[in-house]
This record gives C-alpha cells, structure tokens and sequence, in this order.
C-alpha cells in the first residue's frame, strides 16, 4: 500500500474564489471520506463514498460544497465561493468495506 | 448523535513512564467501534488501536493497551514506557456498528513527552 494521498498540501485562496482537492485512497478501498478540522479540534465528518456512490453527506456540507468520486477511484472535494470560515485542514481517509479507515496527510486551506 | 469526551486538553509524561488518556462516549447502540488515532504535529493521522463493543477482551498493541469499559461507556488509552516519539495529539473515535461510516471524534489531548 502506498498510503491516502492528498493534493495540494497547502492552498491559499481569496475569499470568493473556487478551490478543489483531490484524494487518492489506498488502492482497492471501496470506500472513501471527506473530514474537516479545524485547529484546535477533532476532525468533523464531511461525507463518504462507498465505490463512486455517494452515501451520506453531513449538515457541514453546505450547497456550496460538492464531492465526487468518479470510476470509485479518486476523488475531488471543491468549495465555490470560498469564505474564511473554510478555512480548516481537509482529511481524506479510505478503507475497506467496514474497516479501519487510514487518513491521508490533508490539504491546510487558508482564505483571505 | 453519538458524542466523544476526552476531559484531558493536555497530558504530561516522563520518558519510560506510563500515561493514562480518557475518553468517554454516549451512545444508546449496542453494536460500535472505539478508536484512538494519533496525530504527530504536522504529520497526519494514524491508528493506534482499535476495539470492537462486541469483544470484551481490552485491545493491545505492543507499548498500547486500552481499558474498555463498556457499561460506564468508558475508553481509556494506556501508554507504557513512554518514548520521545509518543507526543503528539490523541483523538478517540466513535463508529456505528450499522448507522452509518462517519467516524465521530473527540476534541484530543496533546500529549507531552519529557526526557
């Protein structure tokens, strides 16, 4: 295994600006999730894909929010009109079936 | 909605020493998963260990052992001979055995390691 990737590492945005992040999971986890932590706090569920079907999606997700998982591979979370309040670390985590979920090493978002 | 209590913001430990973290639930499910991750500063999350409710036998991971409570909805993580490398922040985990995937997770402790 390779690990959960994630990129970019860093973004810095203005506000009102587009922004998206990628996620590769650990080859062959069918299912993958989307957290956010902000400093100081735990991570807070974001929304999870089993294969390229997304399952469930947390009250956090607001409309400005959309996440895709296309082919069940990879995945990309973009905010539209980024605020400052978006500004968090945005884990991506994977794993099999029911199992342990391994976290990626996150994109630190910053808005201006 | 399930929710995680780690009561310690910040812990302490002399290198070799055993340290104690807490960590409380609420839930009225009887089938769910308990975690703790470790997140080094600046580095991303890893698993420490991990029990399932069902089992009543404590998890154990070489210097990591957990004492499960389940009746008190307790879940603390005991660290022994504790090494330089152990500081970080700690975060307990919650997941439902069959209502949903999300991993709901307390606020963590930062753990200090001292020569």
């Amino acid at each position: 295994d390779t690990g959960v990737s994630q990129d970019p590492r860093h973004k810095i945005t203005k506000r009102g600006q587009n922004v998206t992040f990628r996620c590769d999971p650990i080859s062959e986890h069918n299912r993958l999730y989307w957290y956010r932590q902000t400093l100081g706090q735990g991570p807070e569920f974001l929304t999870y894909f089993q294969n390229e079907a997304q399952l469930e999606k947390s009250r956090l997700l607001s409309d400005r929010f959309s996440a895709e998982r296309p082919k069940g591979s990879f995945s990309t979370l973009e905010i539209q009109r980024t605020e400052q309040g978006d500004s968090a670390m945005y884990l991506c985590a994977s794993s099999r079936s029911t199992d342990t979920q391994y976290f990626g090493p996150g994109t630190r978002l910053t808005v201006l | 909605a399930q929710t995680v209590t780690q009561s310690q913001p910040e812990m302490s430990v002399q290198e070799a020493e055993t340290v104690t973290l807490s960590c409380t639930y609420d839930t009225s499910e009887s089938d769910y998963y308990l975690f703790w991750y470790k997140q080094p500063p600046s580095r991303q999350m890893i698993l420490v260990i991990r029990q399932e409710a069902y089992k009543q036998q404590n998890a154990t991971e070489n210097r990591f052992s957990v004492n499960f409570q389940k009746a008190a909805k307790s879940f603390s993580l005991k660290i022994s001979d504790s090494q330089l490398g152990d500081a970080a922040m700690y975060f307990c985990a919650y997941r439902s055995g069959n209502s949903g995937y999300a991993l709901n997770f307390g606020k963590g402790t930062s753990l200090l390691v001292t020569p």
